[in-house]
């Protein structure tokens, strides 16, 4: 069964600490996985997807087959990076939906 | 200004009633798709559709029904018969190929 799971739904950090959002997939066969973001009164947008391996607003994620996790990293958080996120799986050239994680909110404090 | 429209953004239901909510999109997307977002839920899929005349059920489908006669729409009818109607709704486009989706501004409705 294709599944995406984030164990935390909440997670506080102080400004300039680093970030780790986890994600971990089910997916039997090569995913292609996302991360989107929800900001407070905004359109949930695309923040980063594994095959461009980009860095976002100071964001990485790398996809991990072994362990099928895709974390979501930053090496200091700022309080604008407060949001909500969601990992996100597309079955590689299935033409399928996406299958979005429950989502977990990051709040950065001053 | 090419994006995708949800109408209305907020819309209050009576109980027993149908209500229709609106999706364009203006991106030449073939795929559009249905999601309902609740607090600690995430986002759950109910329909998607990737061609016209075409579409797919989704995760929650139940109580819910879409059509798909135009390329750039895709109005989603929220039925008597679905238990809990009140939540977010989202509605997403996509191309074919395995590219970033994306979203309206997203309607919510309420069951008054």
């Amino acid at each position: 069964a294709q599944r995406v799971t984030q164990p935390e739904k909440l997670l506080s950090v102080f400004k300039g600490a680093p970030v780790e959002l986890k994600c971990n997939y089910s997916y039997s066969g090569s995913p292609e996985l996302f991360w989107y973001v929800q900001y407070s009164r905004q359109r949930l947008q695309l923040l980063l997807r594994h095959i461009s391996r980009e860095s976002i607003k100071g964001f990485t994620a790398d996809l991990n087959k072994g362990e099928t996790s895709f974390h979501l990293k930053k090496p200091f958080a700022q309080e604008e990076d407060s949001a909500m996120y969601y990992c996100a799986l597309r079955g590689r050239g299935s033409q399928g939906n996406l299958i979005f994680g429950k989502g977990t909110k990051l709040s950065v404090k001053p | 200004d090419g994006g995708i429209t949800q109408s209305p953004k907020y819309l209050f239901r009576k109980e027993g009633q149908n209500v229709t909510l609106s999706c364009e999109q203006n991106l030449n997307h073939d795929a559009m798709y249905w999601y309902r977002q609740d607090p600690g839920q995430g986002l759950r899929l109910i329909y998607y559709s990737q061609i016209v005349n075409d579409f797919q059920k989704g995760d929650i489908a139940e109580g819910y029904s879409v059509s798909r006669e135009k390329k750039e729409s895709f109005p989603l009818t929220v039925t008597s018969a679905q238990k809990n109607p009140t939540a977010f709704y989202l509605c997403a486009s996509s191309t074919l190929m395995n590219t970033e989706a994306f979203f309206g501004q997203g309607t919510r409705l309420t069951v008054v």
